[in-house]
């Protein structure tokens, strides 16, 4: 069965540390793996696109690493703002057609002052 | 602001009404999604539009939902006598037609349906 699994469900943090999401995912063929903000109430906006031969991306503060051979990857975020307090879903595309993703629960993360 | 609009952004409704949504996606884009977001979940897929065309619907499209795109353009999503299951939020994303998986998918706000 394709799934997505993100771990863990929630965190809270204080402003300025860093934190680290783990995804693991059983899509197959796999083509690309995407992590998204979604903030409350709002559609998810993409943070970074990674293929099979990317093993990691950075967009600002967000980095994100991909290892296809045990299908994880992982979303560190680098010196917490406010700002970073939202949903983060990992995706995961299928390979030929129409670009189909299927979506990780998302860890919610809550970052404090 | 991702360019995606949806209208309207919350729907209250009876259970039994029926209601329809609308999403504009991004104009150059002519591929269009719409999904479905349950609370504490991730979206799920249930259509997929190639210009005016539907070519996929998920298994969770019952046939009380209907998805059109008459011009290519705008997409309306329409649910049939509403169950208080269908609650959820409803979310439109817009894709350009590039060849290759890596087309960034743009979502829209959402609609947030409450069925009372």
């Amino acid at each position: 069965k394709n799934q997505v699994e993100q771990s863990p469900q929630s965190l809270i943090i204080l402003e300025g540390k860093n934190c680290t999401l783990q995804c693991n995912y059983t899509v197959s063929p796999f083509s690309n793996l995407r992590w998204y903000k979604q903030d409350t109430g709002r559609g998810p906006v993409s943070l970074t696109i990674m293929t099979f031969s990317e093993n990691t991306k950075s967009n600002g503060r967000y980095t994100a690493t991909l290892d296809a051979d045990t299908k994880q990857s992982s979303l560190h975020i680098t010196a917490s703002q406010l700002s970073d307090s939202a949903s983060y879903i990992c995706v995961v595309s299928f390979s030929g057609g129409y670009n189909k993703l299927i979506f990780g629960a998302g860890t919610r993360l809550a970052v404090h002052p | 602001d991702t360019g995606v609009s949806q209208d309207p952004r919350h729907k209250i409704t009876k259970r039994g009404q029926n209601v329809t949504f609308r999403c504009d996606p991004i104009s150059e884009h002519n591929r269009l999604y719409w999904y479905r977001q349950t609370l504490g979940q991730g979206p799920e897929f249930l259509t997929y539009f190639q210009n005016e065309a539907q070519l996929e619907k998920s298994r969770l499209l019952s046939d009380r939902f209907s998805a059109e795109r008459p011009k290519g353009s705008f997409s309306t999503l329409e649910i049939q006598r509403t169950e208080q299951g269908d609650s959820a939020m409803y979310l439109c994303a817009s894709s350009p037609g590039i060849a290759g998986e890596r087309s960034e998918q743009y979502f829209g706000p959402g609609t947030r349906l409450t069925v009372t």
